[in-house]
């Protein structure tokens, strides 16, 4: 089956670790997405990539990296730098970069940090 | 600038009764609609989208939602609940915008509306 996978399901850090979290889609899409989303605040973008080598920064992009540099992977890294880094975090793919295509999201990470 | 904003945070029915979850946005392009639905712990999936072709669309599991230019609507419907659409559903916008010369989609989410359905 075509999809999405994220892992872990659930993720523990200590303050001041960096960590990075995984995608993968087998979909055969260009564009990948990161998101975070808090109680209450729908979804934010953090980093997006149009097409493998290039990625650029979404709404709240500071204190967290990103690469692609395959088709089928898109991994986040949470730095020591991200002031608030408690969340779930989504990672998304659609076919093309563009308004009518819509966005197929895998099943999230939750992660916290203490 | 483009915004959505579901107008409930929280919308509660009985099992078999109708279901209505409201939307409205701003947009300065045309552009896109879709609602997602989010089960909890879970990712979002979704149930149906415009992109300006027909005004009425039908989705997945009974969920319609008509688009209303006049009114900046994209109003989520269906005609009788079920326990299974206990969840999270938000309203999406996107449209076409520049960046460097590079056209792209964005999209905006809605806060979220959760839907309970009582027996």
């Amino acid at each position: 089956d075509g999809g999405i996978t994220q892992s872990p399901k659930y993720l523990f850090r200590k303050e001041g670790q960096n960590v990075t979290l995984s995608c993968e889609q087998n979909l055969n899409h260009d564009a990948m997405y990161w998101y975070r989303q808090d109680p209450g605040q729908g979804l934010r973008l953090i980093y997006y990539s149009q097409i493998v080598n290039d990625f650029q920064k979404g709404d709240i992009a500071e204190g967290y990296s990103v690469s692609r540099e395959k088709k089928e992977s898109f991994p986040l890294t949470v730095t020591s730098a991200q002031k608030n880094p408690t969340a779930f975090y989504l990672c998304a793919s659609s076919k093309e970069w563009g308004r009518t295509y819509e966005q197929y999201f895998g099943p999230g990470t939750r992660l916290t940090v203490t | 600038a483009q915004s959505v904003t579901q107008l409930d945070s929280h919308v509660s029915v009985s099992e078999g009764t109708p279901v209505l979850l409201r939307c409205n946005y701003s947009s300065s392009y045309s552009p896109s609609l879709f609602w997602y639905v989010q089960h909890p712990n879970k990712g979002l999936q979704l149930l149906l989208k415009y992109t300006s072709a027909a005004t009425l669309v039908k989705g997945i599991n009974g969920f319609e939602a008509e688009f209303k230019k006049s009114e900046t609507s994209f109003h989520l419907t269906k005609p009788s609940a079920h326990m299974s659409d206990a969840a999270e559903y938000f309203c999406v916008v996107s449209v076409t915008t520049n960046a460097g010369g590079t056209s792209y989609g964005k999209l905006t989410f809605g806060q979220g509306t959760i839907l309970t359905v009582h027996p």
